[in-house]
């Protein structure tokens, strides 16, 4: 159980070009996703945590107009690199909350998504 | 603010060795903490993890007890094998429910046959 599926594993996109990137609760309702980012040979780096039916929550310093992060339903959430630019090339992570009884509850990450703009 | 500190590796091993990852942490309360792995290409994947003080997390092998005196969740495994072989974060949550993880720097480990 708690799986989550993340796509794409891998895209190259020119540059300017805007990006989608989803992350998707197969067996579990995630009202809480979150958004990372990681740099070669780094820990991961939090850039949003995205709440179903509301606005995302931005860390500091993660511009929200260039990552667009939209989830519109308790199984998805999307993350959008708009006009995307060599330096967004990077590892993205989703991953989702999913609560329960006890200690059952935890986060299950997404496989990533190997972005490279051209 | 939270945050969590991990012993810097790379690791090396052989085989069969004897494995300690550190991992100490600052949080005010009490927060959940966790043990990632990552291997190359791929998302994490839940290891272990405790919630309260004196917890002890374990999975395939691995180890880790929550000490909230030394504010600390080391790694451990009796015997390593060259399949995990991998790179190991160290992980906290403020409060129970959907809070955002704090991670750790990780920590690269290789075991050579």
């Amino acid at each position: 159980g708690a799986v989550v599926s993340q796509h794409p594993s891998r895209v190259i996109c020119k540059s300017g070009t805007s990006v989608k990137i989803e992350c998707r609760s197969l067996d579990f309702q995630a009202t809480t996703m979150f958004w990372y980012r990681q740099f070669p040979k780094q820990s991961l780096m939090l850039m949003a945590t995205s709440n179903e039916g509301s606005k995302a929550t931005y860390e500091q310093g993660v511009e929200k107009d260039k990552f667009l992060i939209n989830h519109a339903s308790l199984t998805l959430s999307t993350l959008t690199v708009t006009s995307a630019h060599p330096e967004d090339s990077s590892f993205y992570i989703c991953s989702a909350w999913h609560g329960g009884r006890g200690t059952s509850y935890g986060y299950t990450f997404g496989s990533g998504t190997r972005l490279t703009v051209v | 603010g939270n945050s969590v500190t991990q012993m810097e590796g790379p690791v090396t091993l052989s085989e069969e060795a004897f494995l300690t990852i550190n991992c100490t942490y600052t949080a005010t309360g009490y927060p959940s903490l966790f043990w990632y792995v990552q291997y190359p290409g791929e998302g994490l994947q839940l290891l272990l993890k405790a919630t309260k003080a004196d917890d002890k997390g374990s999975n395939k092998g691995f180890e880790a007890t929550y000490r909230k005196e030394t504010t600390s969740f080391h790694l451990e495994k009796g015997s390593v094998q060259v399949s995990d072989s991998a790179v190991y974060f160290c992980a906290l949550s403020a409060l129970q429910g959907a809070q955002k993880l704090v991670f750790g720097q990780g920590t690269r480990l290789t075991i050579n046959p």
